[in-house]
Parts: structure tokens; C-alpha cells; sequence
């Protein structure tokens, strides 16, 4: 039972550039979540599922756009990426009935746009 | 959902009693407080929850005002593993966690 995993651990890009960060679950969990972290902060919700083919936006989902194909794998997708951009992402997962007494992260994405 | 607000930063020596304050004046009654923390690079993880009964598990204690306006998060016998972010979230149950927010939290640093 590997929790929730996230690919890349680390990534560096230039402005511009696209590319898809992968949250994959093997909980069974209904919810999905994808967060942003800058630097001495908290956690930012940037887009959410609530099941299968469900998204939602969040507290920051300008830049970003997500897909839930399966129910074990959420995609968070950059399309142009720029440097504000910067942060760690983490993922999270959680079931449906009581999400905030159940909601696993993975350990983080670190993205550096240049 | 009910806002939250918790001081920047705390120090605790190893082996005391850590206490962590959160405020929520504006709980409505089907609210929960929830508390997580976040060690260093690491995603965050759940501590506890309640709702107005005190309650405890193998990681901490929770305890709410009778108002329940104030919580405090206790860790008995602080190590210097519990140094970490501590996030208070009140959110009422079964409903979207998408609707929730985690805060900036109190940094709390356990000394030897």
C-alpha cells in the first residue's frame, strides 16, 4: 500500500514550457486535491475532485488545469508555465464522508520555472 | 466556513508540555476543528479532531472551550520531532474539503 505518489519529485523549467505533474492513490479515496506551497506559507487549494471525471477549482486555479480519468490518478497540468509558478505541490486524497478526518498527501512535487 | 487564527510561532523545551492556541470566533454548530501538522519538506498529516468533547489519541490531546470559540492542541511530551507546522481547520463534517483552507499555521520549535 504505497499511500499517494506524485512524479516528478523535482523539476526545473523554463518560461513557457508546459508539463504534467501525476497524483496516483491507491486508497480507493472519492476526493482528490492538488495544493501549492510557496515559500513560508501554508497550502494553497488549487483545484479539487469529488470522483471520476469531476473537477473543481479552488483558492488559485489561474494557470492551471487538472483531469480525473481514473479514480486512483488526478493530473495537474501547466500549460505555460511561469515563474510565480515556483513552489511545491502536493497532492492529497481523501474519502468521501469525512474528508478532513481522512486526507492523506504525497511528499511534494519542487517546481522551479526560470 | 469558520475562519481561524493562530499565532506565527512558538518554542517549547524538549519534554514539556507543547500547548497550541487556535481561535474559530466564528464556528457555526455543525463545525469541526481539525488539526494537522507539516515536519519540514514533508506533505502534511492529520493529528486530531473534534467537534465540543475533549478528545485524545496516541498523538495529542484537543481541547475545546465550552463557547467552542478557542481550541488548544497539546502535545504532552514535546520531542524535537514534533518541531513542525501545526495547522488549525475548521470544516463541517461530510461536506467538500475543497470549501476549506489550511492557513499559514504556528511554527512551533521544540529546543533540546
Amino acid at each position: 500500500n504505497a499511500g499517494v505518489t506524485q512524479t516528478p519529485k523535482f523539476r526545473v523549467l523554463k518560461t513557457g514550457q508546459s508539463m504534467t505533474l501525476l497524483c496516483a492513490q491507491d486508497m480507493n479515496h472519492e476526493y482528490m486535491y492538488w495544493y501549492r506551497q510557496d515559500p513560508g506559507m501554508g497550502l494553497r487549494l488549487i483545484h479539487y475532485s469529488v470522483g471520476e471525471g469531476t473537477t473543481a477549482k479552488g483558492e488559485v486555479p489561474d494557470g492551471y488545469n487538472v483531469s480525473r480519468l481514473k479514480k486512483q490518478n488526478f493530473l495537474l497540468g501547466l500549460e505555460s508555465a511561469a515563474p510565480s509558478q515556483t513552489s511545491v505541490y502536493f497532492c492529497a486524497s481523501s474519502y468521501v464522508g469525512d474528508p478532513w478526518d481522512t486526507q492523506y498527501f504525497g511528499p511534494g512535487t519542487r517546481l522551479t520555472v526560470l | 466556513d469558520a475562519k481561524t487564527t493562530q499565532p506565527p510561532s512558538m518554542d517549547c523545551a524538549e519534554g514539556r508540555a507543547a500547548n497550541l492556541p487556535c481561535n474559530h470566533s466564528t464556528i457555526s454548530g455543525n463545525e469541526y476543528v481539525y488539526w494537522y501538522r507539516q515536519i519540514h519538506s514533508q506533505g502534511p498529516q492529520y493529528i486530531i479532531h473534534g467537534l465540543k468533547n475533549n478528545e485524545t489519541n496516541e498523538m495529542a490531546s484537543l481541547i475545546i472551550t465550552e463557547d467552542r470559540k478557542s481550541s488548544t492542541l497539546i502535545l504532552p511530551h514535546a520531542t524535537l520531532r514534533d518541531t513542525a507546522v501545526y495547522y488549525c481547520i475548521v470544516a463541517a463534517y461530510n461536506t467538500n474539503a475543497g470549501k476549506s483552507t489550511f492557513g499559514d499555521g504556528t511554527t512551533l520549535t521544540v529546543k533540546p
